[in-house]
């Protein structure tokens, strides 16, 4: 069963825009990850943060986790048309690997 | 990052045949392999859990019987979608994880997918 919501779940921007999706999630966690695809293709891993932790960065990206409202937030500064793709919200409820994916955001940067 | 290759990318077939999904990871030790299901413009559904050597964990509601799951080698899953049904027709992920990484950034591996169109 899904654990995560996500929203929005279709965002259009323009190129240079800051873009923000947002993850619920239900049960308890040890860990969110966030993911993207491109259209039929795999999944990239983004960034993973940790139940621990409360903001992460990486490169143009920056997660935030609130354990209490069960949420975390994924956004893309400057954008890039490149940036269109859809983005998921991953969590593992376990140190082992087991994920539980969200509805995903299908974003789309233009240029 | 590590590779997993997913063959074939995709695939046409009749009603009532079955379907064979290779999942190989090319770099490392797959120890665990999951099995997804995503249809279009959804979410990934996970399947089932193979770990190598032993039977796979199939999630409720995936009929172990018809997604016949594979993993006999540290670098090779396969997934078989018996007597396929329209309603198959499906975009299948695998991901690989292993105990051996030397450290645990929680990252999946995942395949390009495999695309199951049955006719």
């Amino acid at each position: 069963s899904q654990q995560g919501e996500e929203d929005p779940q279709a965002l259009s921007i323009q190129e240079g825009e800051n873009a923000t999706m947002n993850c619920s999630y239900k049960t308890s966690i040890n860990n969110l990850q966030w993911y993207r695809q491109n259209s039929g293709r795999g999944l990239v891993h983004l960034i993973l943060i940790r139940s621990n932790e409360r903001e992460k960065h990486s490169g143009r990206l920056r997660v935030t986790l609130d354990t209490s409202k069960k949420s975390s937030s994924l956004l893309i500064t400057a954008s890039r048309a490149a940036d269109t793709a859809s983005y998921f919200c991953a969590t593992g409820e376990t140190s082992g690997s087991r994920l539980t994916f969200g509805e995903g955001t299908q974003l789309t940067v233009n240029p | 990052g590590a590779v997993v290759s997913q063959h074939p990318s995709w695939v046409i077939c009749k009603s009532g045949t079955s379907v064979k999904i290779e999942c190989r990871s090319l770099d490392f030790q797959a120890t665990t392999m999951f099995w997804y299901r995503q249809f279009p413009k959804q979410s990934l559904m996970l399947m089932a859990t193979s770990n190598e050597g032993s039977k796979a964990t199939y999630e409720q509601g995936v009929e172990k019987d018809k997604f016949l799951i594979n993993h006999a080698s540290l670098t090779l899953s396969t997934l078989t979608v018996t007597s396929a049904h329209p309603e198959d027709s499906s975009f299948y992920i695998c991901s690989a994880d292993s105990l051996f990484r030397a450290a645990d950034t929680g990252e999946l591996f995942f395949g390009e997918g495999s695309r199951l169109t049955v006719l």
